[in-house]
């Protein structure tokens, strides 16, 4: 079965650091890979997916990930935090044989000012 | 386009009431997905549907929830009789058809229901 593992529960930075927020998979096939994020009080959005090809994705709001096969990672990074970017952020996979969505739990980022 | 709609946004009921959630997905997304957001246990699929019907129902807890797709714009999901642990953000989301595997989710403001 397929399975999301993400290691940090809630991250707290300051402003203009750098983050990595990491997700393990659980898969034997090949993966689709998401990270969606959720602001305070509205609902999930895509960040990014990585589906083939260059395993360096870029996304929204200077968002990017690094997909990681032999590691079955894929680290969400931003070089540099803002206050805005506080939100809930989920990894999720998606295996090609079916089309649900599993999610990891959940990582909280708190950016301070 | 609006994006995937739900309703309502916030419900309060007792125990063993009768709760419905419902959704409306994007225009043209053939695929409809229920999820259910906890702090325990985080985002869960509950049940999607391709074309108004059923695929995999494997993620509802137990017979007290059930869900239904009329038409292709519309979905509803019932929890009867309603208990406390039922407690949870209820999320739908759509996704187009095409390539398999490749689409992207789009999911609603989800619904916060609260059972006493």
């Amino acid at each position: 079965a397929q399975s999301v593992s993400q290691h940090n529960h809630h991250v707290i930075l300051s402003e203009a650091a750098s983050l990595e927020l990491g997700c393990n998979y659980s898969y034997g096939g090949t993966v689709n890979l998401f990270w969606y994020v959720q602001y305070p009080g509205q609902h999930l959005q895509l960040l990014l997916k990585y589906f083939s090809g260059d395993p360096l994705v870029k996304g929204i709001k200077g968002f990017e990930a690094e997909f990681i096969k032999s590691k079955f990672s894929f680290n969400l990074r931003k070089p540099s935090v803002q206050w805005s970017d506080t939100a809930e952020y989920f990894c999720a996979v998606k295996g090609q044989a079916g089309t649900a969505l599993i999610f990891g739990k959940g990582t909280t980022l708190s950016v301070s000012s | 386009d609006a994006g995937v709609i739900q309703s309502p946004r916030h419900e309060v009921t007792e125990m063993g009431q009768e709760v419905t959630l419902r959704c409306k997905p994007i225009s043209g997304h053939d695929y409809l997905f229920w999820y259910r957001q906890t702090m325990m246990r985080g985002l869960e699929l509950l049940i999607y549907f391709n074309n108004n019907v059923p695929i995999d129902d494997s993620g509802m807890p137990e017979d007290r929830f059930s869900a239904k797709m009329p038409n292709a714009s519309f979905s509803t999901l019932k929890i009867q009789p309603s208990e406390p642990r039922d407690s949870a953000v209820y999320f739908c989301a759509s996704s187009p058809s095409g390539g398999f595997g490749t689409d992207t989710q789009y999911f609603g403001p989800g619904t916060r229901l609260t059972v006493l």
